[in-house]
């Protein structure tokens, strides 16, 4: 079982376009997170929520809204696809909400916007 | 804004050589953690560290937390092509800060 699980693993679209990517975890976790890399490998958190709610929202332009349906689930929606959102988006999770325990990544979604 | 710097951005090493990588925060970090992406993969959780000056051991892996809680270091023992990925530090200001990883070859 995988612990947490994204989809889709690859997403190729055109600018301007919306599309949506969706986590779950099966860990019971309380705290999820959106983190992104670029293509430098840089890791930046944009957004984390605990038990549903937003708890931390990084300087992220509103065209990226996360939606948390329930603790185990944290989808990642972007509107108006701009080329600089290529990178790949990781989803965590994690017992804690304060940082002090280990995250546990998802797999990855590669988002690619021509 | 908060930063962890980390270095070297790369390494390259031939098999059996050591290794280490290096994290450096302006402020103090109330813990530290190390992972390891592989090529293609996730990050991976190695360790956390909490206490000044500690020190973790992992089989070849060494961990340090300094004693001022500002700065870390990753050392690697004879190095092995499974060790081949990018380890990063993250530093909890509040916040978990990355660091930019350090990117390890290993040439067999």
């Amino acid at each position: 079982d995988t612990a947490v699980s994204q989809t889709p693993k690859y997403l190729v679209t055109q600018m301007g376009n919306d599309k949506s990517i969706k986590c779950e975890q099966n860990l019971g976790h309380d705290t999820m997170y959106w983190y992104k890399q670029d293509s430098k490998k840089f890791l930046k958190i944009m957004f984390s929520y605990n038990n549903k709610e937003l708890i931390i929202n990084e300087t992220v332009p509103n065209r990226f809204s996360p939606k948390s349906p329930d603790k185990a689930h944290l989808n990642l929606h972007i509107n108006s696809l701009e080329l600089g959102d290529s990178a790949v988006y990781f989803c965590a999770s994690s017992l804690r909400t304060d940082f002090t325990g280990e995250l546990f990544f998802g797999e990855g979604s590669r988002l690619t916007v021509l | 804004g908060q930063q962890v710097m980390q270095i070297p951005q790369y390494q390259h090493v031939q098999e059996g050589e050591d290794f280490t990588t290096y994290c450096n925060s302006s402020t103090t970090l109330s813990n530290i953690q190390w992972y390891k992406q592989r090529p293609g993969g996730h990050p991976v959780f190695l360790i956390q560290l909490v206490k000044s000056g500690e020190v973790k051991k992992q089989k070849r892996l060494t961990f340090q937390f300094g004693e001022a809680k500002k700065n870390s270091s990753l050392h690697i023992t004879a190095t092995q092509t499974t060790d081949v990925g990018t380890y990063f530090c993250a530093g909890h200001q509040g916040n978990l800060i990355f660091g930019k990883g350090t990117k390890l070859s290993v040439k067999p």
